[in-house]
């Protein structure tokens, strides 16, 4: 079965400093991965996405993540945080095609930015 | 930007009172799906609508929940009646396939049901 783990709960880092947000997948195929952001009381906003290709995807606001196959991991990066970067921030694998897209999302971390 | 629209953005209702809430996808959208999301918790898909068909409703509590999408537009959740459980927030998603038949979820800003 599909399934994401985000393994940190709540993250704190400090203004200027750079984050990792950790992220494994379980799935039999060829994952579609996404990272999406969520401002307390807000919908999801899309970061960034890997359908194939390039291991390595650029997002907004300045976020990265790399897809590590033999690790099942997909994690989130961003070289100096800003203090509006705080917010939960989810992970989530896709099915590949067909008639359902059904996202499975892992349990969300929290940052947490200190001036 | 093409937003995908919901209304009401909070509700408040007591147990056993009906509830719905509207969804309006980005124009041109196909799919529209509506997910939970407990608090503390990653959105967990409830139905998935291609146009105006159900593809995917195997976690709607069908026996006090109910989904429709009659013209493939906009789509309406209600809930009936409202169990103390079912606080949380609802949210709804549209997509429209690219090409290698992948696509990517937009979503609306969310009701925050609360059911006292």
């Amino acid at each position: 079965a599909q399934s994401v783990t985000q393994p940190d709960i709540h993250i704190t880092v400090s203004e200027g400093a750079s984050l990792e947000l950790r992220c494994n997948y379980s799935y039999g195929a060829t994952p579609y991965l996404f990272w999406y952001v969520q401002s307390p009381g807000q919908g999801l906003q899309l970061l960034l996405k890997y359908f194939s290709g390039d291991t390595l995807v650029q997002g907004i606001k300045g976020f990265e993540a790399e897809f590590k196959r033999s690790q099942s991991s997909f994690n989130l990066r961003k070289p100096s945080v800003h203090w509006s970067d705080a917010a939960e921030y989810f992970c989530a694998v896709g099915t590949l095609g067909g008639a359902t897209n059904k996202l499975i999302f892992g349990t969300g971390t929290l940052l947490a930015v200190q001036p | 930007e093409a937003e995908v629209a919901q209304s009401p953005r909070y509700k408040i209702t007591e147990k056993s009172q009906a509830v719905a809430f509207w969804c309006d996808p980005i124009s041109g959208h196909a799919t529209l799906y509506w997910y939970r999301q407990i608090l503390g918790q990653g959105p967990e898909l409830l139905v998935q609508f291609q146009d105006e068909s159900v593809v995917d409703d195997s976690q709607l509590p069908k026996d006090r929940f109910s989904a429709e999408r009659l013209k493939g537009v906009d789509s309406t959740l209600k809930i009936q009646p409202a169990e103390l459980g079912d606080s949380a927030m609802y949210l709804c998603a549209s997509s429209s396939p690219t090409s290698g038949g992948t696509d990517t979820q937009y979503f609306g800003p969310g009701t925050r049901l609360t059911v006292l």
